[in-house]
């Protein structure tokens, strides 16, 4: 079954830009999907196929793709950034979706 | 407004079943494909089960594949999870998700969740 790895916690001082990985085998072929989960609530869509935002998302998020890794990049970092970020993609030879292990964002 | 509300989720004994329903509302229903992706205490996300708009599509993880049925009344706008043979690790918060059509079929719209609790 196809593996998306995402390391498990990044830390950035605010107003610096915060960049979390998801690597996964040819994952550039893929359309990537990212979520912020915040304690106790459900997760938010922030990015879409690779890199497009819906528009209730502010413009600090962005994604891009390319052969073995996905990145979310969160520019001018704010406190209320501090979540959990999940990666997914769809498995078309399992019909499955995959969600990456989480990496948790701590603004320090 | 655009909402999915859960319900159903309890503490049960391994071993039992439990039926978690997702009623929606504010889209048309029957045109969008929906998921339950499940969280344990502490844990990251993991995807449960897919069914399409027509419910002639349904896919399963592997954990769960076997013991638990998707479906859906798309009369009543309503997703449905009978859960059978539960075990401790179903142990989870429940979220049914709807894929949008704008998104490529990114997950858009949440549920808040229902607790699901399988202990002796």
């Amino acid at each position: 079954s196809y593996v998306l790895t995402q390391p498990p916690s990044v830390s950035v001082a605010p107003g610096q830009t915060a960049r979390i990985t998801c690597g996964g085998n040819n994952i550039g072929s893929k359309s990537v999907h990212w979520y912020q989960q915040k304690p106790g609530q459900a997760p938010v869509l922030v990015v879409y196929d690779d890199r497009d935002r819906p528009s209730e998302i502010r413009e600090r998020f962005s994604g891009s793709n390319s052969v073995n890794t996905a990145t979310l990049t969160i520019s001018r970092v704010e406190a209320g950034d501090e979540a959990d970020y999940y990666c997914q993609v769809w498995d078309s030879s399992s019909h499955h979706w995959v969600f990456g292990g989480g990496t948790k964002l701590t603004v320090l | 407004e655009v909402q999915l509300v859960e319900s159903g989720g309890g503490l049960l004994q391994p071993g039992g079943s439990l039926r978690l329903s997702c009623a929606a509302s504010g889209f048309t229903f029957v045109t969008y494909e929906m998921n339950w992706v499940r969280q344990a205490p502490g844990k990251g996300l993991e995807w449960v089960s897919y069914i399409s708009g027509s419910g002639s599509s349904i896919y399963y993880a592997d954990s769960v594949k076997g013991r638990f049925t998707i479906s859906r009344d798309n009369a009543k706008t309503s997703l449905y999870l009978q859960m059978n043979n539960l075990r401790a690790e179903d142990t989870a918060v429940y979220y049914c998700a709807r894929e949008g059509k704008l998104t490529n079929d990114a997950l858009d719209i949440w549920g808040q969740g229902t607790m699901v609790i399988v202990s002796s």
